[in-house]
């Protein structure tokens, strides 16, 4: 069975640009979380969505914005790009409906902003 | 939140020696994971643990949930253990809380 997979690994965009990242889940895999990693604060929650619903959130300012589709995969948008958002931004997904399954994480986008 | 705390944050090792990782959290967990982060940065599971004990090769790893904190055992390491391994827990609101890390280096 294929992993998780994003698209695309490596970005680099401008201040004040936008971007979308792209995950496509585990097959049979309804939930989607996404995840940015920096080196000043780590491994951080971003949102999680299961059935087209975001179920969570994290406080993370409305820049950030994701949505999910019919067929589980996910995409994620980061408007008006500022220096901090540079970044691993990692996505999961499980299987079943309720929380507390093991996650599995795809390899990530790294988007650079400059 | 739930806060997740790793020791230590560095650990330095001989090839071929064992070595413990721990893992404290501040409340009630339905998940526990393990993770080995790669240097491409993706995470790598090692062990869904939210309690017991499991092995897998070299490694095993201990939940004790109702003292809130896990333990990573690594034996007989080698230069591939090296990296960066993460603990993560969830309650039951679908996100994972990570700890800051474990930076080990396994040395020839």
């Amino acid at each position: 069975k294929a992993g998780v997979t994003q698209t695309p690994r490596y970005l680099i965009k401008t201040r004040g640009q936008q971007v979308t990242l792209s995950c496509s889940p585990i097959s049979g895999h309804r939930s989607v979380s996404w995840y940015q990693q920096t080196p000043g604060q780590g491994l951080q929650f971003l949102f999680e969505y299961f059935s087209e619903t975001q179920r969570n959130k994290g406080n993370f300012p409305g820049r950030f914005s994701g949505r999910q589709f019919s067929n589980s995969r996910s995409e994620m948008n980061v408007s008006t790009l500022e220096l901090g958002d540079s970044a691993l931004y990692l996505c999961a997904s499980r299987s079943g409906t309720g929380a507390g399954n093991e996650q599995f994480f795809g390899p990530g986008t790294r988007l650079t902003v400059l | 939140g739930i806060q997740v705390e790793q020791s230590p944050p560095d650990l330095i090792l001989q090839e071929g020696a064992n070595s413990t990782l721990r893992c404290n959290f501040s409340d009630s967990v339905n998940n526990l994971q393990w993770f080995h982060q790669n240097p491409w940065g993706q995470l790598i599971n090692l062990f869904y643990i939210p309690s017991g004990t499991k092995q897998n090769g070299r490694l095993s790893a201990t939940t004790v949930a109702t003292e809130r904190y896990s333990l990573l055992y690594i034996s007989s390491s080698q230069t591939t253990d090296s990296g960066v391994y993460f603990c993560a827990v969830e309650r039951a609101d679908y996100k994972l809380s990570f700890g800051a890390g474990t930076t080990v280096t396994v040395r020839a």
